[in-house]
């Protein structure tokens, strides 16, 4: 079974809108934790948000916030006021464990490829 | 924050010659580091998990034998792809987490784009 689904794989958003991103998950593990990346073309990964499985609120970092609905198990990005600078790749992945366990591996979603129009 | 310099960024090699790819952490001891691969237009895939002082483990379906890891120091870990093929043309990029990152987060190299010929 998949740990991580997007089941989005292309979007198109208008610039200033909101967009949001749908990533779901798999894991047994009480302790977790859930990241959001994005790539643009140059192929680098940039970090955008982080949630534990032990926070209370979602998290949000600048424009960039996190629906986590736990008993769903579902962690989508919400994008505000979108920028064409925000038109990349965006990869949800899980950490199964403990932050900071030995050996605690990233595993990635398919990721949804955004396009923002002008 | 930690930072992992990744070299080179980009390489083409002919058919049957090997390749190596360094990763770096400049600021921080990286006692795992983790290889990724990425196809064009597909997720990451984890290859390997690379241990300081200690064999790599492999994922399910890499040939060990073909890309080799080797992780001698705490801040160097290195992945060589052996008499490489236009089948392993791809986007390899490592990653390794560090306490100097919040939530134990993950700090990638820049990637490294292999083109076989």
């Amino acid at each position: 079974a998949q740990k991580i689904t997007q089941t989005q794989p292309g979007m198109f958003v208008q610039e200033k809108e909101a967009v949001t991103l749908d990533c779901t998950y798999d894991t047994s593990d009480p302790s977790y934790g859930l990241f959001w990346y994005k790539q643009p073309s140059s192929g680098e990964m940039i970090f955008l948000i982080y949630q534990g499985s032990y926070d209370q609120q979602n998290a949000t970092e600048g424009r960039y916030s996190l629906n986590f609905q736990k008993a769903r198990k579902s962690a989508n990005l919400v994008i505000s006021a979108s920028q064409l600078g925000d038109s990349a790749m965006y990869f949800c992945a899980m950490r199964e464990g403990p932050p900071g366990a030995a050996g605690n591996k990233l595993t990635f979603g398919g990721g949804t490829r955004v396009l923002v129009k002008p | 924050g930690a930072v992992v310099s990744q070299h080179p960024s980009r390489v083409i090699c002919k058919s049957g010659t090997s390749v190596k790819i360094e990763c770096r952490s400049l600021d921080f001891q990286a006692t795992t580091m983790f290889w990724y691969r990425q196809f064009p237009k597909q997720s990451l895939m984890l290859m390997a998990t690379s241990n300081e002082g200690s064999k790599a483990t492999y994922e399910q379906g890499v040939e060990k034998d073909k890309f080799l890891i080797n992780h001698a120091s705490l801040t160097l870990s290195t992945l060589t792809v052996t008499s490489a093929h236009p089948e392993d043309s791809s986007f390899y990029i490592c990653s390794a987490s560090s306490s100097r990152v919040k939530n134990y987060g993950y700090t990638f190299g820049s990637g490294t784009r292999l083109t076989v010929v």
